[in-house]
């Protein structure tokens, strides 16, 4: 079972909709999460932390399951600039270095 | 300028050659990392480096070495090309200091093996 593990899509959505990504995770002790964005060919930059109380960055909502394992990314009012890769990514502890696991990413698609 | 620069950005060598891709930060974080990335799976680990004489080994290190000359730079040496090294490769850095994990990526270095 992979680490982190996310439906690759392609998630195809128009204009103005509303996207729900989830991801799950194999090591219950993990410790920090976030979503990154990957555009085609590019760097991943990061999106947003994800916070166990749930967390809100103007369209964007992540959300934290701890007893699920899983986390989850809202995007409401997609706009075409949305289309890209998120990538979800998990800490698991392991003592002095906190390595970050990637999700292969989910691809979405938002078209006119 | 960007924070985190990487050179080459795009490289075609032939297998058995000697590579090196190199990284360099302004945003005076002490850790760094390579990883290397294939279509559909997510980024792997190759090195990472919490200072310039601490350097470990991650999931996929087997063929790469690297270097880390100063705290703002780290280089990666592919001491013998193979094809199945063929990827986008990224560095990133992140600060120790903060107590937070996120990593900050340059913009990719795509090799091409033949």
């Amino acid at each position: 079972r992979k680490e982190v593990e996310q439906d690759p899509g392609p998630f195809n959505v128009p204009e103005g909709a509303t996207v729900a990504f989830n991801c799950t995770y194999s090591n219950s002790a993990s410790q920090s999460f976030f979503w990154y964005r990957q555009d085609c060919r590019k760097e991943p930059k990061l999106l947003m932390s994800v916070y166990s109380s749930g967390n809100e960055d103007g369209r964007f909502t992540a959300q934290l399951n701890r007893a699920s394992q899983y986390i989850s990314l809202l995007i409401r009012d997609s706009k075409l600039s949305d289309s890209a890769t998120y990538l979800c990514v998990v800490t698991p502890f392991s003592g002095g270095y906190n390595k970050l696991i990637f999700g292969a990413g989910t691809r979405l698609a938002v078209h006119p | 300028d960007a924070d985190v620069t990487q050179t080459p950005r795009n490289r075609i060598t032939k297998t058995g050659k000697r590579i090196m891709l190199e990284c360099s930060q302004t945003k005076g974080h002490d850790r760094m990392y390579w990883y290397r990335q294939d279509p559909g799976l997510g980024l792997q680990l190759i090195y990472y480096s919490f200072d310039v004489k601490d350097i470990n080994k991650g999931e996929i290190s087997d063929g790469y070495s690297v270097s880390r000359q100063a705290q703002a730079k780290f280089s990666l040496s592919l001491e013998s090309a193979i094809p199945n090294q063929t990827a986008l490769y990224f560095c990133a850095t992140s600060d120790s200091s903060t107590g937070r994990f996120e990593q900050f990526f340059g913009p990719g270095t795509r090799l091409t093996v033949l």
